[in-house]
């Protein structure tokens, strides 16, 4: 997980309580991504950021928010938390091509 | 919808055999293609990417792609226990963002020695 970094690792919460997932980068990637992977799902895409200050609702952002805080940084936010969103979320940057991408080792979420 | 869709598996090959993942996408005009391979509990890790008809090599891994049957496959050649893992096919579709990947739910490939 060269570069990429997330926190927590693990996380329970309870149902309508609210949490920010950290993600950052050192290798200068201006593209930086959210995704959730449930069991025989793959990845389904939330949010991401294809640069500093901007950001795109991916195939599923309803229950979620985002921030670019800056070109390092990018933060998940579930303002009260679903047991559907029990899921295992990966940050990932990718470089100047598609050839360059990194995944975060992953926050696995228990929502009960 | 734009999907990419992968036999779930369990694929069972034994060592040193040719293992041998396939990917099918809906969308014709895509243009980059992408494997992965992810360790239970562990993060994605890209393996190899195709852009172009044909075959690509990387060592004991194969990708092959074509687009007029809009498949995409992984050949991994003197598989190995290690090998073991789940890989994902991975599609840029061409009227998404420049980077944005649509993924497959992946195979799960168990070598046996």
């Amino acid at each position: 997980n060269a570069g990429v970094t997330q926190t927590p690792k693990f996380q329970v919460l309870k149902t309508g309580q609210s949490m920010t997932l950290q993600c950052a980068q050192d290798m200068n990637h201006n593209s930086m991504y959210w995704y959730r992977q449930d069991p025989g799902m793959g990845l389904r895409l939330i949010y991401y950021s294809a640069s500093e200050g901007t950001t795109d609702k991916g195939e599923v952002p309803n229950g979620y928010n985002v921030s670019r805080l800056n070109k390092r940084e990018f933060s998940l936010r579930l303002e009260s938390a679903a047991p559907s969103q029990t899921s295992v979320y990966f940050c990932a940057s990718i470089g100047s091509s598609l050839e360059t991408q990194y995944f975060g080792p992953g926050t696995r979420l228990l929502v009960l | 919808q734009k999907e990419v869709e992968q036999n779930s598996g369990p694929l069972s090959v034994p060592e040193g055999a040719i293992a041998s993942l396939n990917c099918t996408y809906s969308d014709r005009v895509s243009q980059s293609f992408f494997w992965y391979r992810q360790y239970s509990g562990k993060s994605p890790e890209l393996i190899m990417s195709i852009y172009s008809n044909g075959d690509k090599e990387d060592g004991r891994f194969t990708a092959q792609l074509n687009k007029a049957s809009q498949y995409v496959s992984l050949l991994i050649r003197d598989s190995q226990p290690s090998d073991s893992a789940t890989y994902l096919c991975a599609v840029r579709f061409s009227s998404g963002s420049a980077r944005q990947l649509t993924f497959g739910s992946g195979t799960q490939l168990t070598v046996l020695p």
